[in-house]
Order: structure tokens, then sequence, then C-alpha cells
């Protein structure tokens, strides 16, 4: 009963340097989203996936990339990652209106 | 206005009080409207759905009114475990998205 599994679950990266953080769910879930999460602050929406073959831009989506692989699956990409972007990602999945599941999260430092 | 708002807190009570949180969100059209709870470091998890007609879960109360657009949260007999963020989450009708709220502290003292 996997729900949603990100990976990986931490990774310290220098500045530069690129990384893609998967996502992958097993309830046959439409959507999928990535959000990130700053210290004291809410959860902002990077990019989100209403269907398989579909990516649409959120709050913050300045420095990454997204690919929906398939319906399982949805990847974020740094492609030259900042300083800034050190947060929690965190990844989710749902469908329609529904309630949706998260991942455990991947904690990112940007060194 | 933010599609969501919130109270962000942090709201400090003792021990067994009663304690209520409001969330005002933009979109009439919204449809699903949710109450999740997150600890510190963990991935948010649903708490409860909000109904129409309000619904209760053991200590737990929500209510949505609709021609005001809030959805509240009413924490009865708070327990030391009730210590957490809350996030009030609504749909975005059209765009099969869900939006977060910031989320509002909560820590219940001894």
């Amino acid at each position: 009963n996997a729900g949603v599994t990100q990976t990986p679950k931490f990774q310290v990266l220098k500045t530069g340097q690129s990384m893609t953080l998967q996502c992958a769910q097993d309830m046959n879930h439409n959507s999928m989203y990535w959000y990130r999460q700053d210290p004291g602050m809410g959860l902002r929406l990077i990019y989100y996936s209403a269907s398989e073959g579909t990516t649409d831009k959120g709050e913050v989506p300045n420095g990454y990339n997204v690919s929906r692989l398939n319906k399982r699956e949805f990847s974020l990409r740094l492609e030259s990652a900042a300083p800034s972007q050190t947060s929690v990602y965190f990844c989710a999945s749902n469908t329609g209106a529904a309630e949706a599941f998260f991942g455990q999260g991947t904690r990112l430092t940007v060194v | 206005r933010k599609e969501v708002e919130q109270d962000p807190g942090p709201f400090n009570v003792p021990e067994g009080a009663t304690v209520a949180f409001n969330c005002t969100y933009s979109n009439s059209a919204s449809q699903s409207f949710f109450w999740y709870r997150q600890d510190c470091r963990k991935e948010p998890k649903l708490l409860m759905s909000v109904y129409s007609s309000g619904n209760e879960d053991g200590r737990f109360t929500a209510q949505l009114n609709r021609a005001s657009q809030y959805i509240s949260l009413l924490i009865r007999d708070s327990k030391l475990s009730d210590s957490a963020t809350y996030l009030c989450v609504v749909n975005r009708p059209g765009a099969n998205n869900l939006f977060f709220g910031t989320g509002t502290r909560l820590t219940v003292i001894p």
C-alpha cells in the first residue's frame, strides 16, 4: 500500500548542479502536483499535471521543469540549482476534486 | 486576493480549550473543501473533508458557509497531540487542482 513515493528523501547539491526528483503513485490518480515548502511557510505549487501528457505552471515555476512520464510518474528537474531552491519538496496526487495524497517529501539543500 | 487565506496564528491554547480556525476562499464555484493536518517536517495528511451540511469527527467539527465563502474547523477539548499546522484546502474549478492555504499553527500547552 505505497500511495505516493518520492525519491530521494534527502539531497545536497552544489550551486549549478542539476538533479531530478522522482515521484510515483499507485492509486490510478489523474492529477499530480509538485509543491515546495520553505521554513515557516505554506505549500507553494510549482507545477501540476491534470492528466497524462499535460503539465501546467503553478505559483513558482521558475528554475524548474517537469515531465509526466506516464500516469504513475511525475518528475521535477532542477537544471541549475540555486541556494534559493533549498526547500522541502512534496509530490501529491488526486483525481478531480477529491482529497490529495502526499509523498513523504524531499529535503533539498543547495550550497 | 489569494485563492485561499488563513490566519497563520500561532494559536497557543491550554489543554482542554476549544479553538476555532477560519479560512476564506475566493472562487465561489469551488466545490470541494478539506482540512489537512501537517506535523513538523512531515507531509500533510487529510484531517477531514468539509460538507455543505457541516460534519463532525469526534472532537473536530468542520463547517462551510458558501454565502460568505469561508470554512471553519473547531477543535474541542484540545489535546497536546493536536499541536500541528492545520491547512485549509479548496479545489479550483475547471483547472482540476487544489489550492492550499498557508496553514494555521496550533500549539496546545500543558
